[in-house]
This record gives structure tokens, C-alpha cells and sequence, in this order.
């Protein structure tokens, strides 16, 4: 079935780049979305994009998409203290107008 | 700006009780959603609603049902409540999705059940 691989934890030196890598399995994605999850909050919307865009840029946020290997990215650049939080990528497959197949997220732990 | 509102960020609740956890959203979205999240799970889909009385199961529907009698309001119960159903439980929103449009989320409520 279909299926979304994040690593569980990233740890950055604050000031670096953060880049954190999600798979998914199913070739037929739309769309596929990356939010932020903050401690005991909500999930919130940082981007997302549609499967025949390879990249897009939203200030110090850039999300990849390789659609050949099936691999999606979101680069964060200057990672800051406030950037630490869970991240989750998810795709909808063109069935479904509903439906997200979320990975189980990845931790970014900032290091001072 | 998009709101999605969860009734309670935190609920403490006794084995057997019955439960009621309400969302509301502002947006006049057409879809919404409950998951519940649990540590290295990810979010998995308890139920979802494409218009009003109309709902759908997701993953995880036992021992939860729903209801949409209005727009913006949909509520998960929990029959029964089991400890296992100690969570945080999210609820989101969507407009039909044609377009890709994101869910939007609530804080969540943290439910413990005792």
C-alpha cells in the first residue's frame, strides 16, 4: 500500500542548513505538503507543491521534489532556535480529493 | 485568516465514560477531519466528513463514531472510553480539494483517559 519514510530526528548546529527528507511509495501523488509542529501544538502549513514542479522557494523554506525516485526534501536555511519542532511531510494521491498519507514526522533538534 | 478551533486543549476522562470532543471551523470548508497522533505513529485517520451528515471511516474507526449536523461543527465520540485511547487527537478542515487545497489544523487535545 501506500507509504511516507521520514527519518524520526535531525539535529542541526543553529545557523546551518536544515534538510529533512521524506519517500513516499505511490508514483500517482498530486500533491505533497510539509507542515510544522510546534511542542503541544497544532500542525501548521509551511508550503506545499504540485508533483509536476520540481522545486519551489518560499523565503528561507525550498522544497525539492525528485519524482523519478520518489523523494521529496524541505530545506530550511539559516535554521534558527524557533525552527525546532516536529515536521511532517504527506502526499494526496490523484484518487483522492480527501485523503493524506502522512509520514510519522521528523524531529529537528537545533543545537546551540 | 483560517481558524479551526478544538473545545478543549486538554481532558482528563474515566474508563467507560462517554466522550465528546468538538471542532469548529470558520472557513466554510467542506471537509473535515479527525486523527489522533501518537508518538512515532504519525497521524492516523479516525473519520472524515465531506458534507453535512455525511461521513466516511478512516484507519482507525473502532471505538469512535461522529457527527456533522451543522457546516462548521463536527464532533468524534468515544462510545466508551479505553485507556488506549489516550492521545492528542487533531481535527482539520479543507475546501473539496480539487486544487490541492492544504488541511488546516486545530492545537489538538491532549485526552487522557484513566
Amino acid at each position: 500500500g501506500e507509504d511516507v519514510e521520514q527519518s524520526l530526528f535531525l539535529s542541526v548546529r543553529e545557523g546551518d542548513s536544515s534538510v529533512i527528507n521524506c519517500t513516499y511509495t505511490d508514483s500517482s501523488s498530486t500533491y505533497l505538503y510539509w507542515y510544522k509542529q510546534e511542542p503541544g501544538a497544532g500542525l501548521q502549513l509551511l508550503t506545499y507543491i504540485f508533483s509536476n514542479m520540481d522545486m519551489k522557494q518560499d523565503q528561507r523554506l525550498t522544497v525539492l521534489l525528485n519524482k523519478k525516485d520518489k523523494h521529496l526534501s524541505l530545506r530550511i536555511a539559516d535554521t534558527q532556535t524557533g525552527d525546532s519542532a516536529i515536521y511532517f511531510c504527506a502526499e494526496r494521491l490523484v484518487d483522492s480529493n480527501y485523503q493524506l498519507i502522512w509520514g510519522a514526522g521528523t524531529k529537528l533538534i537545533i543545537k546551540p | 485568516d483560517v481558524k479551526v478551533t478544538q473545545s478543549s486543549r486538554y481532558l482528563v476522562k474515566r474508563t467507560g465514560e462517554k466522550v465528546f470532543l468538538e471542532c469548529v471551523q470558520d472557513m466554510d470548508h467542506e471537509n473535515m477531519f479527525w486523527y489522533r497522533q501518537d508518538p512515532g505513529l504519525g497521524l492516523r485517520l479516525i473519520y472524515f466528513s465531506y458534507d453535512v451528515k455525511m461521513k466516511e471511516k478512516g484507519d482507525i474507526p473502532e471505538g469512535y463514531s461522529v457527527s456533522r449536523e451543522k457546516k462548521e461543527r463536527f464532533s468524534l465520540i468515544l462510545e466508551s472510553a479505553s485507556t488506549n485511547q489516550t492521545s492528542m487527537y487533531l481535527c482539520a478542515s479543507s475546501p473539496p480539494g480539487i486544487w490541492g487545497q492544504p488541511q488546516h489544523f486545530g492545537d489538538g487535545t491532549r485526552l487522557s483517559i484513566l
